[in-house]
């Protein structure tokens, strides 16, 4: 069945600097979501990417989505500690499967 | 508040019991998605309903069942629980079956004895 895995699984990140996450999955896929989970919080939405080669920001997050439609990767610059939290990659089979990633959590260093 | 709504927050019980955890989705979406989460496990999508008939099933046990309501609110039944079924489990809709983003409720953080 569909597998999407993620890495790294944990990111320590001293404040200021960037760091990149990144989702793989084992088919291709119709969409892929990321989410961000706070500590003791529940996923929150965070960008949809659906064409192939796409590239979307969200201020200091950079989200692509390959050629393949096959992976994915969440860059974030110049890291601030409201960037703590678990973030996930899910993506769509085309047969409506969701999968999620098993996350990368991310600690910052202040 | 992501207006997806859980309860109860808090469940705890014995092994071989049965529980019911319930869900009501953001006003206007007919979409309904099931979740478990284990200790520093990430979401393991269990079951997706949208308008009342089951739209995709994930790695669900036979133990679970599902089902969303005609007012499109959902439940979620676990019988013969095991101490491994000790996790959090959320609810989450959106409008449409897939492409849209997904609105999680708080949990439910179930705990087995």
């Amino acid at each position: 069945g569909q597998q999407v895995m993620q890495i790294p699984q944990y990111q320590h990140v001293q404040e200021g600097e960037d760091f990149t996450t990144y989702c793989n999955s084992s088919t291709t896929l119709s969409n892929i979501q990321w989410y961000k989970q706070r500590p003791g919080g529940h996923p929150v939405f965070l960008i949809q990417l659906v064409k192939s080669g796409e590239v979307k920001k969200q201020k200091r997050l950079t989200f692509q989505f390959g050629e393949a439609k096959k992976n994915s990767s969440l860059h974030i610059t110049a890291t601030q500690t409201t960037d703590v939290g678990t973030y996930f990659c899910a993506g769509t089979s085309n047969d409506y499967k969701l999968s999620f990633g098993a996350g990368t959590t991310v600690t910052v260093r202040a | 508040d992501s207006g997806v709504t859980q309860t109860p927050k808090h469940l705890i019980t014995a092994t071989g019991q049965r529980v019911t955890l319930r869900c009501s989705p953001r006003s206007g979406d007919l979409s309904v998605y099931w979740y478990q989460q284990s200790l520093d496990q990430g979401l393991q999508f269990l079951i997706q309903y949208y308008n009342g008939e089951e739209r995709a099933k994930g790695n669900i046990l036979e133990r679970f069942s599902a089902q969303q309501f005609p007012d499109l609110h959902s439940e979620l039944n676990l019988s013969s629980l095991e101490l491994g079924d000790s996790a959090l489990y959320f609810c989450a809709s959106s409008v449409v079956p897939q492409g849209y983003e997904q609105f999680f409720g708080p949990g439910t953080r179930l705990t087995v004895l």
